[in-house]
């Protein structure tokens, strides 16, 4: 079973350009996440989906933030115009049923804004 | 607001040798889900134990045991037998229902030959 992809792995921009991640989930898995890990601390959630739904983006920055998961499958993730502080390994996960259910990670992009 | 804390930065253990890793969080809630996820260099983190709150045992898995004291909220992570391939970044983190996620600040595990 193929895992949580995804691109890219790396990414170096300069402040209030623009980057876009995407990610891949396991097939099948309705539940997807977007996570911020900043350099010495663990994950935080950015947002979930349910499918094609927004069930939680309480802790997405909206002014520079968003995402999307057109047709329920893979997603990207947007900051515009990115911030010295946006530099940060950005996780997905995904999960078969609702977040009770084992989430599993993605290798996770690594972000350095100059 | 659920708050996770794990109090040692860095770790080091002799392979072969047992290691526990120290968790605590702060919840009024009664039913919630702790984990502990393992994140080696370069790769992904996965999910090492989960344990549900309304469960008095303690969950196991393979060298992997949880201790966990609901009334001290308290929930360490022992590995046995230490191998070289237990080095990683351990995370604890705590779950309630319709919540998310909340992590810990991770605590970095070398395991020396």
């Amino acid at each position: 079973e193929a895992g949580v992809a995804q691109s890219p792995r790396y990414k170096i921009i300069e402040k209030r350009q623009s980057v876009a991640f995407w990610c891949n989930p396991i097939s099948g898995h309705a539940t997807l996440y977007w996570y911020q890990q900043i350099l010495g601390q663990g994950p935080k959630l950015l947002i979930q989906f349910q499918n094609n739904g927004v069930v939680d983006d309480s802790q997405l920055p909206k002014d520079r933030f968003s995402a999307e998961r057109l047709k329920g499958v893979d997603s990207t993730l947007k900051i515009q115009p990115a911030k010295l502080e946006d530099s940060a390994v950005y996780l997905c996960a995904s999960s078969l049923g609702g977040p009770l259910e084992t989430q599993y990670f993605g290798p996770g992009t690594r972000l350095l804004v100059l | 607001a659920q708050t996770v804390t794990q109090s040692q930065p860095e770790m080091s253990v002799q392979e072969a040798e047992t290691v526990t890793l120290s968790c605590t969080y702060d919840t009024s809630e009664n039913n919630y889900y702790l984990f502990w996820y393992k994140q080696p260099p370069s790769r992904q983190m996965i999910l090492v134990i989960r344990q549900e709150a309304y469960k008095q045992q303690n969950a196991t898995e393979n060298r992997f045991s949880v201790n966990f004291q609901k009334a001290a909220k308290s929930f360490s992570l022992k590995i046995s037998d230490s191998q070289l391939g237990d080095t990683a970044m351990y995370f604890c983190a705590f779950m309630k229902q319709g919540t998310p996620l909340v992590f810990g600040k991770g605590t970095r595990l070398s395991v020396i030959a």
